[in-house]
């Protein structure tokens, strides 16, 4: 199995602050990385695709980049509707793996 | 837009077998681009995915969780199911219903809301 680790599990910032977060894969998964927001009590949402292709939709100001082993969300300037969980999941094998989560909080 | 609906029983007993159904609203379940996958969430915790099934029955399996999983696919009633045997505490979770198109190289598009199963006697 290909596992996913993200990080940091937890971030806390401020509104219109820069937010990276990071996903390493065990393995290359090419770029078949997709990159999903869940609110609580929610269903995940799916922000990227592809590594770096945005979903329909989905705010400009988060970005996706990366290849192979290594990739990053970036939310350019955050706003009240980002604090939420967020998770990568490959998608280039089975079984599909997810990270592990990353809460991004309010400072 | 499709839509994707989860139901089963919310409370099920150690030892027995949890079931679930997910109805796709659109009838797209017929279509063979499509696959359908299963993924559950413990309280507080991250996302596994536990398998997916396409609707000419040919299911994919996480294998940790094969020995007791078992999936089917209704296109008469637009709906595809679950079954996880021998249920334990540890499987009380969030599960989720969820798209894609392919069998690889495309992400979960869309959602069903979720249904909470605790295990419990």
């Amino acid at each position: 199995d290909i596992q996913m680790t993200q990080s940091p599990s937890t971030l806390s910032a401020s509104v219109g602050d820069r937010v990276t977060i990071t996903c390493r894969a065990s393995q290359s998964v090419s770029g078949w990385l997709a990159w999903y927001q869940q609110k609580p009590g929610k269903a995940p949402k799916l922000l990227i695709y592809k590594a770096s292709s945005l979903e329909s939709g989905v705010p400009s100001r988060f970005n996706g980049s990366g290849s192979g082993t290594g990739f990053t969300l970036t939310i350019s300037s955050l706003q009240p509707d980002d604090f939420a969980s967020y998770y990568c999941q490959q998608y280039n094998s089975y079984p599909f793996t997810f990270g592990g989560g990353t809460k991004v909080e309010i400072k | 837009q499709v839509q994707l609906q989860e139901s089963g029983p919310g409370l099920v007993k150690p030892s027995e077998t949890l079931s679930l159904t997910c109805i796709v609203s659109d009838g797209s379940i017929s279509i063979s681009t499509y696959y359908w996958g299963w993924i559950r969430q413990p309280p507080g915790k991250g996302l596994e995915w536990i398998g997916s099934v396409h609707n000419s029955g040919t299911p994919y399996y996480n294998p940790s969780l094969k020995s007791r999983v078992s999936f089917s696919v209704d296109t008469s009633k637009s709906q595809f199911s679950l079954k996880l045997s021998s249920v334990t505490a540890a499987d009380t979770a969030m599960y989720f219903c969820a798209r894609y198109s392919g069998r690889l190289g495309e992400p979960f598009d869309i959602w069903g809301q979720g249904t909470m199963v605790a295990v419990s006697s």
